[in-house]
């Protein structure tokens, strides 16, 4: 089965840039989506098809995806960032919806 | 706005079963493909199940593949997830999410989650 691997943990001081890594087998042929989750609450989607915002979504947020690597990035990063981030791919080989193992933003 | 409204969590004993509902009212479910996504306790998220929007043709993670069911009823604007052979390791909060056309879209509208607890 596809298998995506995130760091852990990210730690950022804020006004700095965060930069967020999922690896995957080739995941540069794959979209990939990236959501937010803040403690307590549902996930929410801030990057899809790689490198789209959905509306609501700060300009600070972009996406990037090439090769074994796709990247999730926030610029000026705010405490009200501080949160878990997961990438998510779907493996049409086996038709199943794929999540990386998270990682958790600290802004210092 | 969208909704989507999970229901159902509830403690039960390990190889027990239980129905969590979701209701998603303005959703055409002919239109969506719709799943459960599930978090473990201090854990990452977990794809459990999706069923396609035309066909209502379902999918299941192996971890679950056997002991759940998803359906749903179109006149009442709900998902369900019927679960049986419960076990320790299928405690988590379960979340119902859309994902438009299904195959590659994202996950772009998420209920609130319950929390469902195998324990004896």
């Amino acid at each position: 089965s596809y298998v995506l691997t995130q760091p852990p943990s990210v730690s950022v001081a804020p006004g700095k840039t965060a930069t967020f890594t999922c690896g995957g087998n080739n995941i540069g042929s794959k979209t990939v989506h990236w959501y937010q989750q803040k403690p307590g609450q549902a996930p929410a989607l801030v990057i899809f098809y790689d490198s789209d915002r959905p509306s609501g979504i700060p300009e600070r947020f972009s996406g990037s995806n090439s090769g074994n690597t796709a990247t999730l990035t926030i610029s000026r990063v705010e405490a009200g960032d501080e949160a878990d981030y997961y990438c998510q791919v779907w493996d049409s080989t086996s038709d199943h919806v794929v999540f990386g193992g998270g990682t958790k933003l600290t802004v210092l | 706005e969208v909704q989507l409204l999970e229901s159902g969590g509830d403690l039960v004993q390990p190889g027990g079963s239980l129905r969590i509902s979701c209701a998603a009212p303005g959703f055409t479910f002919s239109s969506y493909a719709m799943s459960w996504v599930r978090q473990a306790p201090g854990k990452g998220l977990e794809w459990v199940s999706t069923i396609s929007g035309q066909t209502a043709n379902t999918d299941y993670a192996d971890s679950v593949k056997g002991r759940f069911t998803f359906s749903r009823d179109e006149s009442k604007n709900t998902l369900y997830l019927q679960m049986t052979s419960l076990r320790a390791e299928d405690t988590a909060v379960y979340y119902c999410a859309s994902r438009g056309a299904g195959g590659s879209g994202p996950f772009d509208h998420w209920g609130q989650g319950t929390l469902v607890t195998v324990s004896s």
